[in-house]
Protein backbone atom coordinates (compact mmCIF):
# COMPACT_ATOMS: atom_id res chain seq x y z
CA UNK A 1 0.00 0.00 0.00
CA UNK A 2 0.87 3.65 -0.72
CA UNK A 3 2.89 4.91 2.80
CA UNK A 4 3.55 8.23 3.86
CA UNK A 5 6.65 9.02 6.52
CA UNK A 6 7.22 12.09 7.90
CA UNK A 7 10.26 13.19 10.02
CA UNK A 8 11.10 13.96 12.86
CA UNK A 9 7.93 12.10 14.52
CA UNK A 10 8.55 14.25 17.37
CA UNK A 11 10.21 17.56 17.95
CA UNK A 12 10.99 19.94 21.07
CA UNK A 13 12.55 23.23 20.40
CA UNK A 14 13.12 26.85 22.43
CA UNK A 15 10.93 29.26 21.58
CA UNK A 16 12.75 31.81 18.46
CA UNK A 17 13.82 28.69 16.62
CA UNK A 18 12.95 27.25 13.37
CA UNK A 19 11.96 23.43 12.75
CA UNK A 20 11.86 22.01 9.60
CA UNK A 21 9.72 18.91 9.03
CA UNK A 22 9.54 16.56 6.56
CA UNK A 23 6.82 14.66 4.55
CA UNK A 24 8.22 11.67 1.99
CA UNK A 25 5.81 9.58 -0.24
CA UNK A 26 7.90 6.13 0.04
CA UNK A 27 6.73 4.33 -2.92
CA UNK A 28 4.36 6.72 -5.29
CA UNK A 29 5.09 10.15 -6.69
CA UNK A 30 2.88 12.99 -5.30
CA UNK A 31 2.58 16.33 -7.56
CA UNK A 32 0.33 17.22 -4.62
CA UNK A 33 0.80 17.27 -0.94
CA UNK A 34 -1.11 19.25 2.13
CA UNK A 35 -0.38 19.94 5.37
CA UNK A 36 -2.98 20.05 8.06
CA UNK A 37 -2.50 20.86 11.82
CA UNK A 38 -4.51 19.41 14.81
CA UNK A 39 -4.52 21.17 18.28
CA UNK A 40 -5.34 18.57 21.43
CA UNK A 41 -9.11 16.97 21.06
CA UNK A 42 -9.61 18.95 18.01
CA UNK A 43 -9.39 18.06 14.16
CA UNK A 44 -7.31 19.11 11.69
CA UNK A 45 -7.32 21.84 9.88
CA UNK A 46 -6.02 22.54 6.09
CA UNK A 47 -2.68 24.82 6.28
CA UNK A 48 -1.84 24.78 2.84
CA UNK A 49 -1.61 23.10 -0.52
CA UNK A 50 2.15 21.83 -1.36
CA UNK A 51 2.47 21.74 -5.06
CA UNK A 52 5.66 20.62 -7.14
CA UNK A 53 7.54 22.76 -8.63
CA UNK A 54 5.24 25.74 -7.80
CA UNK A 55 4.71 27.96 -4.54
CA UNK A 56 2.70 26.39 -1.85
CA UNK A 57 -1.23 27.76 -1.52
CA UNK A 58 -2.29 28.78 2.32
CA UNK A 59 -5.66 28.65 3.28
CA UNK A 60 -7.23 31.98 4.85
CA UNK A 61 -4.88 32.99 8.10
CA UNK A 62 -2.00 30.84 8.28
CA UNK A 63 1.19 33.01 7.35
CA UNK A 64 3.04 31.89 4.59
CA UNK A 65 6.25 33.76 5.90
CA UNK A 66 6.25 31.51 9.24
CA UNK A 67 5.40 28.58 7.47
CA UNK A 68 7.18 28.18 4.73
CA UNK A 69 6.57 24.62 2.12
CA UNK A 70 9.52 23.72 -0.03
CA UNK A 71 8.08 21.04 -2.43
CA UNK A 72 11.38 20.34 -4.08
CA UNK A 73 10.57 16.36 -5.76
CA UNK A 74 7.93 14.17 -6.19
CA UNK A 75 8.40 12.37 -2.95
CA UNK A 76 9.04 15.43 -0.50
CA UNK A 77 7.71 18.18 0.92
CA UNK A 78 9.30 19.99 3.52
CA UNK A 79 7.44 22.22 6.76
CA UNK A 80 9.35 24.87 7.82
CA UNK A 81 8.28 26.69 11.45
CA UNK A 82 9.89 29.70 11.40
CA UNK A 83 10.71 31.66 14.76
CA UNK A 84 9.05 29.23 16.33
CA UNK A 85 6.41 30.51 19.75
CA UNK A 86 4.54 28.01 22.49
CA UNK A 87 1.10 28.80 20.27
CA UNK A 88 2.94 26.74 17.60
CA UNK A 89 2.85 23.64 19.43
CA UNK A 90 0.66 21.29 17.78
CA UNK A 91 0.84 17.94 15.77
CA UNK A 92 1.58 18.28 12.55
CA UNK A 93 0.17 16.05 9.50
CA UNK A 94 0.76 16.03 6.04
CA UNK A 95 -0.65 14.16 3.55
CA UNK A 96 0.22 12.97 -0.31
CA UNK A 97 -2.15 13.03 -3.29
CA UNK A 98 -0.91 9.87 -5.50
CA UNK A 99 -0.60 10.06 -9.15
CA UNK A 100 1.02 7.32 -9.69
CA UNK A 101 -0.22 3.30 -9.52
CA UNK A 102 1.40 2.77 -6.22
CA UNK A 103 -0.93 4.33 -4.58
CA UNK A 104 -5.21 4.89 -5.18
CA UNK A 105 -5.00 7.63 -7.98
CA UNK A 106 -5.92 10.90 -6.53
CA UNK A 107 -6.30 9.14 -3.09
CA UNK A 108 -4.85 11.07 -0.19
CA UNK A 109 -2.34 9.32 2.15
CA UNK A 110 -1.69 10.29 5.37
CA UNK A 111 1.49 10.73 7.18
CA UNK A 112 1.68 9.59 11.12
CA UNK A 113 2.48 13.31 12.18
CA UNK A 114 5.05 15.27 14.04
CA UNK A 115 4.27 16.37 17.57
CA UNK A 116 5.85 19.77 17.68
CA UNK A 117 6.67 21.15 21.23
CA UNK A 118 8.04 24.77 21.50
CA UNK A 119 9.09 25.68 25.11
CA UNK B 1 -18.47 28.03 3.19
CA UNK B 2 -18.26 24.26 3.17
CA UNK B 3 -18.61 22.92 6.50
CA UNK B 4 -18.25 19.19 8.12
CA UNK B 5 -20.05 19.03 11.31
CA UNK B 6 -19.73 15.49 13.29
CA UNK B 7 -22.26 14.45 16.33
CA UNK B 8 -22.05 13.25 19.05
CA UNK B 9 -18.57 14.76 19.80
CA UNK B 10 -17.75 12.13 22.46
CA UNK B 11 -19.74 8.37 23.09
CA UNK B 12 -19.52 5.74 25.41
CA UNK B 13 -21.19 2.52 24.97
CA UNK B 14 -20.75 -1.33 26.33
CA UNK B 15 -18.81 -3.68 24.13
CA UNK B 16 -21.06 -5.48 21.81
CA UNK B 17 -23.15 -2.56 21.02
CA UNK B 18 -24.03 -1.64 17.20
CA UNK B 19 -23.33 2.29 17.14
CA UNK B 20 -23.98 4.63 14.41
CA UNK B 21 -21.32 8.43 13.99
CA UNK B 22 -22.81 10.95 12.13
CA UNK B 23 -21.38 13.00 9.72
CA UNK B 24 -23.20 15.77 7.59
CA UNK B 25 -21.97 18.72 5.46
CA UNK B 26 -22.75 21.87 3.85
CA UNK B 27 -22.95 21.94 -0.17
CA UNK B 28 -24.49 19.03 -1.83
CA UNK B 29 -21.89 18.96 -4.66
CA UNK B 30 -18.98 16.54 -2.91
CA UNK B 31 -16.38 14.43 -5.01
CA UNK B 32 -16.29 12.22 -2.40
CA UNK B 33 -16.50 11.54 1.37
CA UNK B 34 -13.93 9.39 3.54
CA UNK B 35 -14.14 8.18 7.16
CA UNK B 36 -10.95 7.84 9.30
CA UNK B 37 -9.89 6.62 12.28
CA UNK B 38 -7.34 8.63 14.39
CA UNK B 39 -5.47 6.88 17.52
CA UNK B 40 -4.55 9.04 20.24
CA UNK B 41 -1.21 11.13 19.21
CA UNK B 42 -1.58 9.21 16.16
CA UNK B 43 -1.87 9.81 12.61
CA UNK B 44 -5.01 9.01 10.50
CA UNK B 45 -6.27 5.15 9.20
CA UNK B 46 -8.61 5.20 5.96
CA UNK B 47 -11.73 3.23 7.24
CA UNK B 48 -13.96 3.73 4.37
CA UNK B 49 -13.94 5.79 1.08
CA UNK B 50 -17.49 6.55 -0.66
CA UNK B 51 -17.66 8.39 -3.85
CA UNK B 52 -20.38 10.47 -4.57
CA UNK B 53 -22.29 8.29 -7.31
CA UNK B 54 -22.15 5.81 -4.48
CA UNK B 55 -24.81 5.15 -1.58
CA UNK B 56 -22.34 2.76 1.18
CA UNK B 57 -19.32 0.86 1.16
CA UNK B 58 -18.43 -1.79 3.73
CA UNK B 59 -15.35 -3.04 5.46
CA UNK B 60 -15.89 -6.23 7.54
CA UNK B 61 -17.83 -4.81 10.77
CA UNK B 62 -18.24 -1.18 9.33
CA UNK B 63 -20.82 0.77 7.17
CA UNK B 64 -20.67 4.25 5.79
CA UNK B 65 -23.46 5.68 4.14
CA UNK B 66 -23.81 8.67 2.20
CA UNK B 67 -26.96 11.08 1.48
CA UNK B 68 -26.07 13.57 -0.98
CA UNK B 69 -29.23 15.21 -0.96
CA UNK B 70 -29.46 15.78 2.56
CA UNK B 71 -26.26 16.08 3.18
CA UNK B 72 -25.41 12.88 5.53
CA UNK B 73 -23.39 10.58 5.90
CA UNK B 74 -23.16 7.59 8.82
CA UNK B 75 -20.54 5.13 9.71
CA UNK B 76 -21.84 2.25 11.48
CA UNK B 77 -20.04 0.24 13.56
CA UNK B 78 -21.29 -3.33 14.19
CA UNK B 79 -20.92 -5.64 17.27
CA UNK B 80 -18.46 -2.78 19.17
CA UNK B 81 -14.97 -3.73 20.94
CA UNK B 82 -12.74 -1.98 23.34
CA UNK B 83 -10.31 -2.16 20.53
CA UNK B 84 -12.68 0.17 18.20
CA UNK B 85 -12.12 3.06 20.77
CA UNK B 86 -10.81 6.07 18.77
CA UNK B 87 -11.30 9.38 17.56
CA UNK B 88 -13.55 8.82 14.33
CA UNK B 89 -12.94 11.79 11.58
CA UNK B 90 -15.19 12.59 9.14
CA UNK B 91 -14.01 14.68 6.27
CA UNK B 92 -15.04 15.54 2.89
CA UNK B 93 -13.46 16.54 -0.73
CA UNK B 94 -16.16 18.70 -2.79
CA UNK B 95 -16.07 19.08 -6.34
CA UNK B 96 -14.23 22.63 -6.85
CA UNK B 97 -12.14 21.57 -4.49
CA UNK B 98 -8.48 20.44 -5.91
CA UNK B 99 -8.35 17.91 -3.90
CA UNK B 100 -8.86 19.39 0.07
CA UNK B 101 -10.25 17.46 1.96
CA UNK B 102 -12.10 19.05 4.82
CA UNK B 103 -12.64 17.42 8.26
CA UNK B 104 -15.17 16.95 10.87
CA UNK B 105 -14.25 17.81 14.58
CA UNK B 106 -14.55 14.24 15.46
CA UNK B 107 -16.37 11.48 17.41
CA UNK B 108 -14.52 10.07 20.28
CA UNK B 109 -16.07 6.68 20.89
CA UNK B 110 -14.90 4.86 23.63
CA UNK B 111 -16.20 0.70 24.15
CA UNK B 112 -16.46 -0.75 27.72
CA UNK B 113 -15.05 -3.72 28.07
Amino acid sequence: GAVVSQHPSRVICKSGTSVKIECRSLDFQATTMFWYRQFPKQSLMLMATSNEGSKATYEQGVEKDKFLINHASLTLSTLTVTSAHPEDSSFYICSARAVTSGGALNEQFFGPGTRLTVL
Amino acid sequence: KQEVTQIPAALSVPEGENLVLNCSFTDSAIYNLQWFRQDPGKGLTSLLLIQSSQREQTSGRLNASLDKSSGRSTLYIAASQPGDSATYLCAVRWMDSSYKLIFGSGTRLLVRP
